[in-house]
């Protein structure tokens, strides 16, 4: 069974542009899952995804939006970039919801703001 | 507000012997899972082992063993018989689970495990 898929694996953009992460979660999940991961914060969580409905929310401005699909697959969107946004983004999908579930993790999209 | 708290930033062992990384955490609430994560150089996150906090007994996969010690907010993981391949960043990570999902990681553990 494949994992977790994130494309793009690498991406740079500059201030003031936006950005589209895509995640595959593998097959049978309904559940996906984004984190942000820096340096200095370390892991943190944005949003899930669940049968097409965000479920939860994490601290986050309102820039950073998501949706998924009815295949489950899920995008998260990055408007007006700015150089903090700079990090490494991870999807995680699961069976059911993150809560109660296993979540397994993608390699990650690289994302550096110029 | 949960947090979890993961007090040694770089931890080293030499092939064979055992270590242990610690972590603490605080949440409000009585039913959570507490995670070990690991995530080696090529950025995968894997899970390495999970506890539920109802249960007493502490959770065992192969090499890797918890203490949980709930009373104290405590969830230490213990690596035996340390090899090459378990040299990796760990995250310990607190879930408190309901409906208000969210999945709450330590600064991380980076481990250097030395032939």
């Amino acid at each position: 069974k494949a994992g977790v898929t994130q494309t793009p694996r690498y991406l740079i953009k500059t201030r003031g542009q936006q950005v589209t992460l895509s995640c595959s979660p593998i097959s049978g999940h309904r559940s996906v899952s984004w984190y942000q991961q820096t340096p200095g914060q370390g892991l943190q969580f944005l949003f899930e995804y669940f049968s097409e409905t965000q479920r939860n929310k994490g601290n986050f401005p309102g820039r950073f939006s998501g949706r998924q699909f009815s295949n489950s697959r899920s995008e998260m969107n990055v408007s007006t970039l700015e150089l903090g946004d700079s990090a490494l983004y991870l999807c995680a999908s699961s069976l059911g919801l993150a809560a109660l579930n296993e979540q397994f993790f993608g390699p990650g999209t690289r994302l550096t703001v110029l | 507000a949960q947090t979890v708290t993961q007090s040694q930033p770089e931890m080293s062992v030499q092939e064979a012997e055992t270590v242990t990384l610690s972590c603490t955490y605080d949440t409000s609430e009585s039913d959570y899972y507490l995670f070990w994560y690991k995530q080696p150089p090529s950025r995968q996150m894997i899970l390495v082992i999970r506890q539920e906090a109802y249960k007493q007994q502490n959770a065992t996969e192969n090499r890797f063993s918890v203490n949980f010690q709930k009373a104290a907010k405590s969830f230490s993981l213990k690596i035996s018989d340390s090899q090459l391949g378990d040299a990796a960043m760990y995250f310990c990570a607190l879930n408190s689970g309901g409906s208000n999902y969210k999945l709450t990681f330590g600064k991380g553990t980076l481990l250097t495990v030395n032939p």
